[in-house]
């Protein structure tokens, strides 16, 4: 089966810029994920779908970030204005939802000067 | 606060040799632990899972071993090869919703 995607897999931006990444799931998985992994560090999550609807944000700084799965399938996670401490890889898992069978992409690597 | 974490940042092994990676979690009602090896440049890949009412489970070349009464979970790669290189996380889903906890990760450095 096709892994999940993710685009794009660089960017470098100013702080306060904005900046947004795409994420295409294994078909079929219904549960999405949205981690950042700052650098020596292990993946944090910032926000779970279930489908369209959000399961889990409590992490997600929902002043700055804002994400969407528009149709239960792709997701988009935004950042606006991006801040210095925002760099890091943007992970985007999926999984049927049954508690195993995460697959991650590969990840965006956002970098702010 | 609560957390999954590792003793050791960076592991040097000798290729042939059996590596072995720990980890330590806090919250006694985790019930699904699995670790995922991270190559430079990409996203974590999955390589074994246990739940909490196993003590042991094996795959191809790695082992890992769940101890609930010290909250320790390892993993061991036998005839460690230079492409086991990479970082490596062990995870822990807490509650309802398979909400995966990361630890820090652990360095695995194998020497030709």
């Amino acid at each position: 089966e096709a892994g999940v995607a993710q685009s794009p897999r660089y960017k470098i931006i100013e702080k306060r810029q904005s900046v947004a990444f795409w994420c295409n799931p294994i078909s079929g998985h219904a549960t999405l994920y949205w981690y950042q992994q700052i650098l020596g560090q292990g993946p944090k999550l910032l926000i779970q779908f279930q489908n369209n609807g959000v399961v889990d944000d409590s992490q997600l700084p929902k002043d700055r970030f804002s994400a969407e799965r528009l149709k239960g399938v792709d997701s988009t996670l935004k950042i606006q204005p991006a801040k210095l401490e925002d760099s890091a890889v943007y992970l985007c898992a999926s999984s049927r939802g049954s508690g195993k069978g995460y697959t991650f992409g590969s990840g965006t690597r956002l970098t702010v000067v | 606060g609560e957390s999954v974490g590792l003793h050791l940042p960076t592991l040097s092994v000798q290729e042939g040799d059996n590596s072995i990676i720990n980890c330590a979690y806090s919250n006694s009602a985790s019930d699904y632990f699995i670790w995922y090896k991270q190559e430079s440049g990409k996203g974590p890949q999955f390589i074994i899972d246990i739940r909490s009412n196993m003590d042991k489970r094996q795959g191809q070349r790695v082992t890992v071993l769940l101890n609930k009464t010290v909250k320790h979970l390892s993993l061991q790669i036998a005839a460690t090869q230079p492409g086991d290189s990479a970082v490596y996380f062990c995870a822990e889903n807490r509650e309802y919703g398979n909400k995966l906890v990361f630890g820090a990760g652990t360095i695995l450095r194998v020497k030709s």
